[in-house]
């Protein structure tokens, strides 16, 4: 049973696409998370979802928007793809309700996106 | 702000070496520290966690003890192996904030 999982594993597509990747977890969790790392595996913090509130939003374009129909599921829909934003996405959950202390973060195995 | 410094990699070691992995944090509050580690072609896990100062995490023969004094939370094992070769990375998370800082990670590689 996959706690935290993600589709596709792989995307490859052309700039100016729009294209989305879906994240799910049944951990039960109330708090999720996008994350982006780049080819020198740095890894930063997207979005977060609170029980389907946004929580966090980093300095993020406004092409990336989260959507998150329940708080199991938290999509990222990615409007007119640019070559920079090639890079791993990783989806996380974490039990931590916003306001208490944050709880251990599980991972989805990533997204490998490449924008030709 | 809140933010985590590890040792830049890459990091090479011989089957049974000893390994340690700095890593200094930054934090305002009372944070809990994590090492995370990633294996190739796959998502983070955590390896292992501490909440409080002077705690130690174990887990897989992996230590590190959370040193409020020196705000520093290094990873250490006494015998390294080839299946330990990684990405790992240090975070925190402070009380009240909703948020993991990462660092920006090390990568190991363990040879025969």
């Amino acid at each position: 049973d996959t706690a935290v999982s993600q589709t596709p594993k792989y995307l490859v597509t052309q700039m100016g696409n729009d294209k989305s990747i879906k994240c799910e977890q049944n951990l039960g969790h109330d708090t999720m998370y996008w994350y982006k790392q780049d080819s020198k595996k740095f890894l930063k913090i997207m979005f977060s979802y609170n029980n389907k509130e946004l929580i966090i939003n980093e300095t993020v374009p406004n092409r990336f928007s989260p959507k998150s129909p329940d708080k199991a599921h938290l999509n990222l829909h990615i409007n007119s793809l640019e070559l920079g934003d090639s890079a791993v996405y990783f989806c996380a959950s974490s039990q931590g309700t916003a306001g208490e202390h944050t709880d251990t973060q599980y991972f989805g195995p990533g997204t490998r996106l490449t924008v030709l | 702000g809140n933010s985590v410094t590890q040792m830049e990699g890459p990091v090479t070691l011989s089957e049974e070496a000893f390994l340690t992995i700095n890593c200094t944090y930054t934090a305002t509050g009372y944070p809990s520290l994590f090492w995370y580690v990633q294996y190739p072609g796959e998502g983070l896990q955590l390896l292992l966690k501490a909440t409080k100062a002077d705690d130690k995490g174990s887990n897989k023969g992996f230590e590190a003890t959370y040193r409020k004094e020196t705000t520093s939370f290094h990873l250490e094992k006494g015998s390294v192996q080839v299946s330990d070769s990684a990405v790992y990375f240090c975070a925190l998370s402070v009380w009240g904030i909703n948020d993991m800082r990462f660092g920006a990670g090390t990568r190991l590689t363990v040879k025969p």
